[in-house]
């Protein structure tokens, strides 16, 4: 029973590229969350999906950022025109149930995005 | 801001002895939770306490939660050079409808063999 899946595992974008981190959740998982961590910090949300619809996108950036989670397919974050303080460690973490109020969030093992 | 501020920040002890981190919180909350995560890894959830609970155990493990004093503690007992980590308590607020998960910025542990 595979947990959280995301690729990559670690990624390496200059200035001004894309990134595309993908995210499939457990099986059985319908809701999404992406997190990002930074350094020595916790993790910061960013956005709550389930599919096909953005359920809570209040700590994604307003610009460069956005997300989807198409009803067949992995959920993915995308950074355009990415900058150096993009650089993170992005979390993905599913649950089963309508959010993780009630139940625990399983975690992917993140992927590390590094902006040169 | 962070809704979980956990104490101390850093925590290093000796293999054998028990470890008692804190979190304490702002606002009222359904369940707390607590999670782990190991260098360059996901977080694990350890456990789950809800508002009207005030004490739950797994294993080596065991929570309290104080909603007066908007606090929880997490205790590992008989603490092993493994549970090197950084521990994480997250909230989860009382309006849950399609609500989401806060973390606090960790406690890292270090458990000396």
């Amino acid at each position: 029973n595979a947990g959280v899946m995301q690729n990559p595992r670690h990624l390496v974008r200059r200035r001004g590229q894309e990134a595309r981190l993908r995210c499939s959740p457990m099986k059985g998982h319908s809701h999404v969350y992406w997190y990002r961590q930074l350094p020595e910090e916790g993790l910061k949300f960013m956005v709550y999906l389930q599919k096909e619809n953005i359920i809570d996108e209040s700590g994604m950036p307003k610009e460069r950022f956005s997300a989807e989670f198409p009803k067949e397919g992995p959920s993915i974050l995308r950074i355009q025109q990415v900058v150096r303080g993009d650089s993170a460690a992005y979390f993905c973490a599913s649950s089963q149930s309508g959010t993780g109020v009630n139940s625990p969030l399983h975690f992917g093992n993140g992927t590390r995005l590094t902006v040169t | 801001s962070q809704q979980g501020e956990e104490d101390p920040q850093a925590l290093s002890i000796q293999e054998g002895e028990n470890a008692t981190m804190n979190c304490s919180y702002k606002t009222s909350i359904n369940n707390l939770q607590w999670y782990r995560q190991n260098s360059g890894r996901g977080l694990v959830h350890l456990i789950l306490i809800r508002s009207n609970e005030r004490e739950k155990h797994s294993g080596r493990l065991r929570v309290t939660l104080d909603t007066s004093k908007k606090s929880s503690s997490l205790l590992i007992t008989a603490s092993r050079a493994a549970d090197t980590a950084s521990y994480f308590c997250a909230t989860a607020p009382y309006t849950g409808a399609n609500s989401k998960l806060t973390f606090g910025k960790g406690i890292t542990l270090s458990v000396r063999p």
